[in-house]
């Protein structure tokens, strides 16, 4: 059974920096894209970004300047950094297995507020 | 707004049979295959179809998904109160070289 268990800083002041763990039990790391997406409060999902196994990244290209998504093999794990957060970044955050994802983590929210 | 486009909302009652739509356009639906999520209150979603068709072990047959051209479909039959949730339908978009979402239906269970 596939696992994925997240954790990161919930409450952010603007212009700081957002960051965010993933670790996958369970099931093969290799393989996969490894997914980051976002749901703002009472909106759609949005995609962030991506990592494979190899480090190979993709990216939204409206954050692209901000993000830094990067991967751990070692520990299967994966990580989301956001810099420069607004006020517009607020949202809860998942991570996933694959380009759309069909295992997700809890989630996490977070507020950015002054 | 989101590139692929569902109803807002939707309604039944219980064991009647809803539909919700997905309209997207060539470049995702019209390609690619569709996934299908249900997410309840406070909850992450959960993979209910994928593959336009297919649902994942554990998920009702009640539960079933279609795609004609650029359009999909997720039908629930037997419609339960613990059916009421948001409905979100994704698939690959060629195009942008990222996986689109739509808006989700809040589906409510009268």
């Amino acid at each position: 059974q596939v696992q994925l268990q997240q954790w990161g800083a919930g409450l952010l002041k603007p212009s700081e920096t957002l960051s965010l763990t993933c670790a996958a039990y369970g099931g093969f790391f290799t393989g996969y894209y490894w997914t980051w997406i976002r749901q703002s409060p009472g909106k759609g999902l949005e995609w962030i970004g991506a990592i494979d196994h190899g480090g190979n990244t993709r990216h939204n290209p409206s954050l692209k300047s901000r993000l830094t998504i990067s991967i751990d093999t070692s520990k299967n794990q994966f990580s989301l950094n956001l810099a420069s957060v607004t006020a517009a970044d607020t949202a809860v955050y998942y991570c996933g297995r694959g380009n759309i994802p069909d295992y997700w983590g809890q989630g996490t929210l977070v507020t950015v507020s002054s | 707004q989101s590139v692929l486009t569902q109803p807002p909302s939707a309604s039944g009652t219980p064991g009647q049979r809803v539909t919700i739509s997905c309209s997207g356009s060539s470049s995702n639906i019209g390609s690619n295959t569709v996934n299908w999520y249900q997410q309840l209150p406070g909850t992450a979603p959960k993979l209910l179809i994928y593959s336009s068709y297919q649902r994942p072990s554990g998920v009702p047959d009640r539960f079933s998904g279609s795609k004609s051209g650029t359009s999909a479909s997720l039908a629930i039959s037997g419609l339960q109160s613990e059916d009421e949730a948001v409905y979100h339908c994704a698939a690959w978009d060629d195009s942008l070289n990222a996986p689109v979402f739509g808006g989700g239906t809040k589906l409510t269970v009268l």
